[in-house]
């Protein structure tokens, strides 16, 4: 079966201050992978996908980046955290293997709660 | 532009029915999925459309018209537990899904 993993749960950081954010998947290859952020009491807001080894598409221009430097291996990064970085950070993965062009439901990973004070 | 609408929150009481109304635009459409979400955890997948029609999962149902650009999720026979967000999401077809912020769900004893 498939799992999907990210740490760490809980994150708090100075502003100005780097970040890392990781995220791996088992039990599938070739999956779509995404990061998302969900500020408090808001929708989920998509902010990279990937599908393939170093492609990386971005949803909205910000201070973060993307990487994906194995096929199970996302990582969400920022060289200087802003306080409107703070949220919760969620990955998901979905199927990247679709004949019908059908991409099927995301399957999301625990999260990460990020504090930037 | 691509949007999605659906009610900020909703009550009901325990045992009861409740349906949860999503609207959506997008510029292709490869699907309509409804994710639940509680408070702190991440969302997880309760049902897909993808033609029009109702599609049922034992106490959930959800409904879709591309026509329309309408979804709805029923939730039968309410429980506390049923207590939660419902994200209503629209996949335009590249890859990418288009999440609504989200109903929150209170059932009532």
């Amino acid at each position: 079966s498939q799992t999907i993993h990210q740490w760490p749960a809980t994150l708090v950081q100075p502003v100005g201050s780097p970040l890392s954010l990781e995220c791996t998947v088992e039990g599938t290859s070739n999956p779509n992978l995404y990061w998302y952020r969900q500020a408090a009491g808001r929708g989920l807001q998509l902010l990279f996908y990937s599908v393939g080894i170093g492609q990386i598409s971005s949803e909205v221009p910000q201070n973060l980046s993307a990487s994906r430097p194995q096929d199970r291996q996302f990582i969400l990064s920022s060289k200087k955290l802003l306080l409107s970085d703070s949220g919760f950070y969620l990955c998901a993965w979905s199927s990247g293997d679709s004949p019908s062009g059908s991409w099927g439901e995301q399957f999301f990973g625990p999260g990460t709660r990020l504090t930037v004070l | 532009g691509q949007n999605i609408d659906q009610p900020t929150e909703m009550t009901a009481t325990e045992g009861a029915i409740v349906q949860i109304n999503c609207t959506y635009q997008t510029s292709g459409f490869n699907g309509l999925f409804w994710y639940q979400q509680h408070a702190g955890e991440a969302p997880t997948f309760l049902s897909y459309n993808v033609l029009d029609g109702l599609e049922e999962k034992g106490r959930f149902s959800s409904f879709l018209s591309r026509s329309k650009g309408y979804s709805y999720l029923l939730l039968k026979e309410l429980q506390m537990k049923d207590s939660a967000s419902y994200l209503c999401a629209a996949s335009p077809g590249t890859y990418k899904y288009i999440f609504g912020t989200g109903t929150r769900l209170k059932v009532l004893a």
